[in-house]
């Protein structure tokens, strides 16, 4: 497997702009995760989904991000509009099952200007 | 709510040496433990998964421990090289398995 893929790696954009983050989990995990890390605040854990459904998102920072799986191999992060506190590097994240390993895709790092 | 800190934020080594990272977490009801290594600009590798009613978990020249009762853990790292060279960040789930939260990780430079 070509393991958690994700796109764009990099992202810079405008303030006010909708920018969408999109991951392909590894084929057959149940389990999705998006996370965000910055210096300030470190990794944290935005929404998880299991089987293509949120399971929680209560570290969904405010209306403005938005995350859907519509299927088991596609999963995206939007945020619109965009500000520049959510300028982080954007990790999706997937697993067997919640208490498994997780396995890491390489990152989207935004920023917004 | 749950919290994670790593002692030492930084740590620099000559190469060679055996070294000890540390975890704390404030609640001890946890389900599993995970030590996973970043490399700059990549993503995160798990190194080692430590379910709540295990002591240790060993792979190759790493050694992590679990004390739950104290709220800690202990990645040992033998005979450090400079490819060991990474952020280390743990990470624990909570009694449900349905909590994540990280610690804010280790700098560790082991130079040659």
């Amino acid at each position: 497997d070509a393991g958690v893929i994700q796109s764009p790696r990099h992202e810079v954009t405008e303030m006010g702009q909708e920018v969408t983050l999109r991951c392909k989990p590894i084929s057959g995990h149940d389990y999705l995760f998006w996370y965000r890390q910055t210096m300030m605040r470190g990794l944290e854990l935005l929404i998880y989904f299991n089987n293509n459904v949120p399971i929680d998102d209560s570290g969904m920072p405010e209306d403005r991000f938005s995350a859907k799986m519509p299927n088991a191999s596609f999963s995206t992060l939007k945020i619109q509009p965009s500000e520049p506190r959510d300028s982080a590097v954007y990790f999706c994240a997937s697993s067997y099952i919640a208490t498994d390993t997780q396995y890491f895709g390489p990152g989207t790092r935004l920023t917004v200007l | 709510k749950q919290e994670v800190t790593q002692i030492p934020a930084a740590l620099s080594v000559p190469e060679g040496e055996n070294l000890v990272l540390n975890c704390s977490f404030t609640d001890s009801a946890i389900y599993n433990l995970q030590w996973f290594r970043q490399d700059p600009g990549k993503g995160l590798t798990s190194l080692l998964l430590i379910q709540s009613s295990q002591r240790e978990q060993t792979s190759g020249r790493l050694n992590a421990s679990l004390d739950k009762s104290s709220g800690r853990s202990t990645l040992y790292i033998a005979a450090s090289q400079p490819g060991d060279s990474a952020t280390y960040l743990c990470a624990v789930n909570d009694n449900y398995g349905q909590n994540f939260v990280f610690g804010p990780g280790t700098r560790l430079s082991v130079l040659p």
